[in-house]
């Protein structure tokens, strides 16, 4: 089973405001990836991270930022929060070779912005 | 045109039947399928995974993947109130970036 833990798995913050989403996995595993879900809507990659220091965007523009500078964390923080960012959050790491791998999902966070 | 489609559902079914849920996909390029159980407020948990074309069986689950028809399919046995969820479909192309593409996810009922 996997161990990946996301906080707060709540929020609900008013419009400006500074926030950081944590999320932390204690398996090891180099690579690392946030999402966002929408209802009805597929999962759509915004970040990822192939290891220590190594950042992406994603397939999704944000304008959240993150940082991998531990192996176990990779947070993501939008510097000014705006109701365009209300949505689901979905961080996941993954372990293995070229494609023979799987990703495994933490569960979740809820932002609500006012 | 996205490059994943999965029917949203809702697919309401009795408690025993046999589920049928499907995904079409565009790109000839994706190697690994999966299938993936989300339930309400909580993060997607892998069920499947497939490499290439064939079937693969777990417990009451089958993944069959059909890479001539670009069509994947998943196919739940003795179906519980418990598989009451949301099942998406994942796909990716392999190599170093593996970048998984979803479908938007079918909601299942099971009806007890």
């Amino acid at each position: 089973e996997a161990d990946i833990y996301q906080t707060p798995r709540y929020l609900v913050i008013g419009t400006g405001k500074k926030i950081t989403l944590e999320c932390s996995q204690t398996m090891g595993h180099d690579k690392m990836y946030w999402y966002q879900q929408d209802p009805g809507m597929e999962l759509h990659l915004i970040h990822y991270s192939y290891g220590v220091n190594s950042t992406e965007k994603g397939d999704l523009s944000s304008e959240s930022t993150v940082s991998r500078i531990r192996t176990e964390h990779f947070p993501l923080t939008l510097e000014s929060a705006r109701p365009s960012h209300t949505s689901q959050y979905l961080c996941a790491s993954s372990f293995g070779d070229r494609g023979r791998e799987t990703q495994y999902f933490g569960p979740g966070t809820r932002l609500l912005v006012l | 045109q996205k490059e994943v489609e999965q029917d949203p559902g809702p697919l309401s079914v009795p408690e025993g039947a046999i589920v049928s849920l499907n995904c079409t996909y565009s790109n000839s390029a994706f190697q690994y399928f999966m299938w993936y159980r989300q339930y309400s407020r909580k993060g997607p948990e892998l069920l499947m995974y497939t490499y290439s074309s064939g079937n693969k069986e777990d417990g009451r689950f089958t993944a069959q993947v059909d890479k001539s028809s670009k069509y994947i399919s998943l196919f739940i046995r003795d179906s519980q109130p418990s598989d009451s969820a949301t099942y998406l479909c994942a796909m990716s192309r392999g190599g170093a970036t593996n970048k998984l593409i979803f479908g938007t996810g079918t909601l299942l009922a099971v009806q007890p």
